[in-house]
């Protein structure tokens, strides 16, 4: 139980184009959605906390402009980064919280590399 | 001060050898704390969580509380190389839905 997954589990693209993320919680309801950025040797970096119908609360220092997202279901929460420039390359995670618990069950990662 | 310390490592054990990971916190309004690994290029995976002061058990592994000096640890008992990875701890800040990540700590079980 409590499997998460992402798609794309990689993406690669131009500078100055927009990339859809999805992260899905496959056998359970997750009332919020986490959203994560890890560059290389460094340690996750909490970018969001997404709650299903409600605004995304963003961290300190993300541009919730480019990075968008969307908890429109349950089940679904996407993370769309805008205008991308290759300082955005990462990898993107995102994780779900059991409705009621503490725990966090992490998809596999997005990879993205913008040339 | 960061918010959660470890100390990255690598920490050497032979295999079959306990390996004993540390992470010391400074949110005093923590109440649940997690313990996550993650392999090279890939997502963590939870191991185990613990609430109360004290020791938990989930078989290799064995998570060490105290609130009071704001530490937990991580036992990993008979430790193989599938074990080698970076382990990540993980306080649930206080009053908040989200978990703060310390930088983890490199791991690596030779033969």
């Amino acid at each position: 139980g409590a499997v998460v997954s992402q798609h794309p589990s990689w993406v690669i693209c131009k500078s100055g184009t927009s990339v859809k993320i999805e992260c899905r919680s496959l056998d359970f309801q997750a009332t919020t959605m986490f959203w994560y950025r890890q560059f290389p040797k460094q340690s996750l970096m909490l970018m969001a906390t997404s709650n299903e119908g409600s605004k995304a609360t963003y961290e300190q220092g993300v541009e919730k402009d480019k990075f968008l997202i969307n908890h429109a279901s349950l089940t679904l929460s996407t993370l769309t980064v805008t205008s991308a420039h290759p300082e955005d390359s990462s990898f993107y995670i995102c994780s779900a919280r059991l409705s009621g618990a503490d725990t966090q069950y992490f998809g596999p990662g997005t990879r993205l590399t913008v040339l | 001060q960061k918010e959660v310390e470890q100390n990255s490592g690598p920490l050497s054990v032979p295999e079959g050898a306990i390996a004993s990971l540390n992470c010391t916190y400074s949110d005093r309004g923590s109440q649940s704390f997690f313990w996550y690994r993650q392999y090279s290029g890939k997502s963590p995976e939870l191991i185990m969580f613990i609430y109360s002061n004290g020791d938990k058990e989930d078989g290799r592994f064995t998570a060490q509380l105290n609130k009071a000096s704001q530490y937990v640890s991580l036992l990993i008992r008979d430790s193989q190389p599938s074990d080698s990875a970076t382990y990540l701890c993980a306080p649930r800040a206080g009053g908040y839905n989200k978990l703060i990540f310390g930088a983890g700590t490199r791991l690596a079980v030779h033969p």
